[in-house]
């Protein structure tokens, strides 16, 4: 199996702030890494696909790079509805893996 | 576009239990579907995914389900089914059910870039005795 590890686990911020998560696969997978966001007692939402595509609807503030086996989202300015829990997730071969998250929290 | 679970319940281990995840708003029978579990405090973890009939209707499932789950799907009802035996109490969790996406078709692997688009609200499965 592919596994994903994300740093940090969990990081705090200001409003305003940008933020930098990153990502890295056990192996390469080429672009095929997915960025998710999940608020508290809520279901996940696609942010990005494919790495550095924003998902339709998605405020430009999020963009994705990487390729291979390095990736990071960023936040380039940190919105009160952004304080969340982010999960990459590997959608090169089968069993489908999420890292473990990054919980973005106010400082 | 929406996908609505239910079915979660509280169960015994070694029990069984089907969750249901109804679609609208898109044409279900060409949908691939997904299945995701989140255990209590925990992150995400991918249950397994069945592609539409027309690409074969294969299903793939992670190695902790792998034997005890089976997801099938009823396209006449725009219905996925998660089919849960031998139940652990490490099973746990809330279960959301997702509508995949394929994007940037890749000429080289033959394939596009999936992704989990459109997410349910969860239902909770809790085993205990």
């Amino acid at each position: 199996d592919i596994q994903m590890t994300q740093s940090p686990s969990s990081l705090s911020a200001s409003v305003g702030d940008r933020v930098t998560i990153t990502c890295r696969a056990s192996q390469s997978i080429n672009t095929y890494l997915n960025w998710y966001r999940q608020t508290p007692g809520k279901a996940p939402n696609l942010l990005i696909y494919a790495a550095s595509n924003l998902r339709g609807g998605v405020p430009s503030r999020f963009s994705g790079s990487g390729s291979g086996t390095d990736f990071t989202l960023t936040i380039s300015s940190l919105q009160p509805e952004d304080f969340a829990t982010y999960y990459c997730q590997q959608s090169y071969i089968t069993p489908l893996t999420f890292g473990g998250g990054t919980k973005v929290e106010i400082k | 576009v929406q996908v609505v679970e239910s079915g979660g319940d509280l169960v015994k281990p070694g029990g069984s239990l089907r969750l249901s995840c109804e679609a609208s708003g898109f044409t279900f029978s060409h949908a691939w579907m997904s299945w995701v579990r989140q255990a209590p405090g925990k992150g995400l973890e991918w249950v397994g995914r069945i592609k539409s009939k027309n690409d074969g209707g294969t299903v793939d499932y992670a190695v902790p389900v792998t034997g005890r789950f089976t997801i099938s799907r009823d396209d006449s009802i725009t219905t996925v089914f998660l089919h849960m035996n031998s139940l652990k109490t490490e099973d746990t969790g809330v279960y959301f059910c997702s509508m995949i996406s394929g994007y940037n078709y890749d000429n080289r692997r033959k394939t596009y870039h999936y992704a989990m688009d459109v997410w349910g609200q969860g239902t909770t499965v809790t085993v205990s005795s």
